[in-house]
């Protein structure tokens, strides 16, 4: 079956702009996690959705990054006013529940000009 | 003190021959393990559960020390398409499967 779908694959923007990343979790799949891996460095978490349960937003680096995620479904990823040191791969990751493994889409690559 | 630690590498090993990679992780609290393999520029995959009893997947071995906080992989009769690096990753505690990743051991797989 389908497979974590992210878009845009990849996403130039000039500083100060505002980005919108998107994800599409496997199909069942109730619990979907945002990470950030930036360039020669291990991912860091960012957000986590758990079904209808509030997200855990625990590692969001500041006020200007936000996720939202409808249901069990699609879950967007917004950064506002971009600023260099945003430029990362964007990984979205989900799984069947919160004691799985988890599964991970081909990322959005940022880069802020 | 990180979270999860590894030897970056790069681990340059023959076509055939036996390498092995170990994590240490520094909550003793952490609930599971797993091992997962990032090629370049693409995104992590799992590659493997560990548990506590140790598994195998083909030539593929995961062992979990809890006493020690180490996890390690064996990867025996390597192939070059095993080149890749190699994710040690730790769900700590607290719930919610946030994993925790090191930043990975490189394997370089020559003729």
């Amino acid at each position: 079956g389908a497979g974590v779908s992210q878009s845009p694959s990849n996403k130039v923007t000039e500083k100060g702009k505002d980005v919108e990343l998107r994800c599409d979790p496997i199909s069942g799949h109730t619990a979907l996690y945002w990470y950030r891996q930036r360039l020669g460095q291990g991912l860091e978490f960012l957000i986590y959705f758990q079904g209808n349960s509030a997200p855990d937003k625990s590692g969001l680096p500041s006020d200007r990054f936000s996720a939202e995620r409808t249901g069990e479904s699609v879950s967007t990823l917004t950064i506002q006013r971009t600023q260099q040191e945003d430029s990362a791969v964007y990984l979205c990751a989900s799984s069947f529940n919160s004691n799985q493994p988890q599964h991970f889409g081909d990322g959005t690559r940022l880069s802020i000009l | 003190r990180k979270e999860v630690e590894q030897d970056p590498g790069p681990f340059n090993v023959p076509e055939g021959a036996t390498v092995a990679f170990n994590c240490t992780y520094s909550n003793s609290a952490s609930q599971s393990f797993f091992w997962y393999r990032q090629d370049c520029r693409k995104e992590p995959k799992l590659l493997m559960s560990v548990y506590s009893s140790g598994n195998e997947d083909g030539r593929f071995t995961a062992q979990l020390n809890r006493a020690s906080q180490y996890i390690s992989l064996l990867i025996r009769d390597s192939k070059l398409s095993d080149s890749a690096t190699y994710l040690c990753v730790v769900n700590p505690p607290g719930g919610g499967n946030k994993l925790t990743f090191g930043t990975g051991t490189q394997l370089k797989v020559e003729l």
